[in-house]
C-alpha cells in the first residue's frame, strides 16, 4: 500500500542550528503535503501546507521564515527548522493524501539543546 | 469540517470488543466520517471511513447512525497492540488537511 517515509526519525541539535526533515511519498505522487507538530500529550496541530512548485501556506501563528518548506518534486517535501531553539523541540509529522485517505510519516522527534 | 466529540479515554479488556463512540452532529451531507489512530511516538494510521452505510475492513467496523450524527468504531477483538489514541474526523475527501481533535485514548488491558 501507499507509504509516506519521513527522515530522520530522531534528531538532536544545538540551539541556533538548522535541521532539515524530509518527507517522501514512496509509491504515489503528492502535489500537496501537510506538516504537523505535536507536543507531548497533545493532538496534532497543522503547521503548513506544502504545494509542489509553489509557495507553502502557513497556519496562523507559524513563522514562515523559521519553518522553511520546499516541495521541489511530486514525491518530496522538506521542512527546515532554522535557528532552532529549545521551544522548537517537538514531534513533527508529515502527511499526504492518496485517493480517499491520508498517509502519514512516522514522525521526527526534534530535541534542541 | 464537522466538529467531533469523543470521550477522552476508555479501557478495554484484551480479547473483548472495543466500542469507541463519536458524536458529529454538525457533519454535512457530503462529509465522510474517518477514523485514524496514533500509537505512541508514531504517525497516525488510517483505520476506516464511511459516508452513510456501515463499513467493515480487516481492522475494524464502522457503524454510522441513520441521521449521521454519531458513529461507533468497533475493534472486534482488542489486543494490547491496539492501545492508541483514536481520532474520529469529518472529512470532505478533497485536498484539505485533516483537523485533529483530542481523540480517545484507548487502553487495552491484559
Amino acid at each position: 500500500g501507499a507509504v509516506v517515509s519521513q527522515h530522520p526519525s530522531r534528531v538532536i541539535c544545538k540551539s541556533g542550528t538548522s535541521v532539515k526533515i524530509e518527507c517522501r511519498s514512496l509509491d504515489f505522487q503528492a502535489t500537496t503535503m501537510f506538516w504537523y507538530r505535536q507536543f507531548p500529550k497533545k493532538s496534532l496541530m497543522l503547521m503548513a501546507t506544502s504545494n509542489e512548485g509553489s509557495k507553502a501556506t502557513y497556519e496562523q501563528g507559524v513563522e514562515k521564515d523559521k519553518f522553511l518548506i520546499n516541495h521541489a518534486s511530486l514525491t518530496l517535501s522538506t521542512l527546515t527548522v532554522t535557528s532552532a531553539h529549545p521551544e522548537d523541540s517537538s514531534f513533527y509529522i508529515c502527511s499526504a493524501r492518496e485517493l480517499k485517505r491520508f498517509h502519514f510519516g512516522n514522525g521526527t522527534r526534534l530535541t534542541v539543546t | 469540517d464537522a466538529k467531533t466529540t469523543q470521550p477522552p479515554s476508555m479501557d478495554c479488556a484484551e480479547g473483548r470488543a472495543a466500542n469507541l463512540p463519536c458524536n458529529h452532529s454538525t457533519i454535512s451531507g457530503n462529509e465522510y466520517v474517518y477514523w485514524y489512530r496514533q500509537i505512541h511516538s508514531q504517525g497516525p494510521q488510517y483505520i476506516i471511513h464511511g459516508l452513510k452505510n456501515n463499513e467493515t475492513n480487516e481492522m475494524a467496523s464502522l457503524i454510522i447512525t441513520e441521521d449521521r450524527k454519531s458513529s461507533t468504531l468497533i475493534l472486534p477483538h482488542a489486543t494490547l497492540r491496539d492501545t492508541a489514541v483514536y481520532y474520529c474526523i469529518g472529512d470532505l475527501a478533497g485536498n484539505t488537511p485533516l483537523v485533529f481533535g483530542k481523540g480517545t485514548r484507548l487502553s487495552v488491558i491484559a
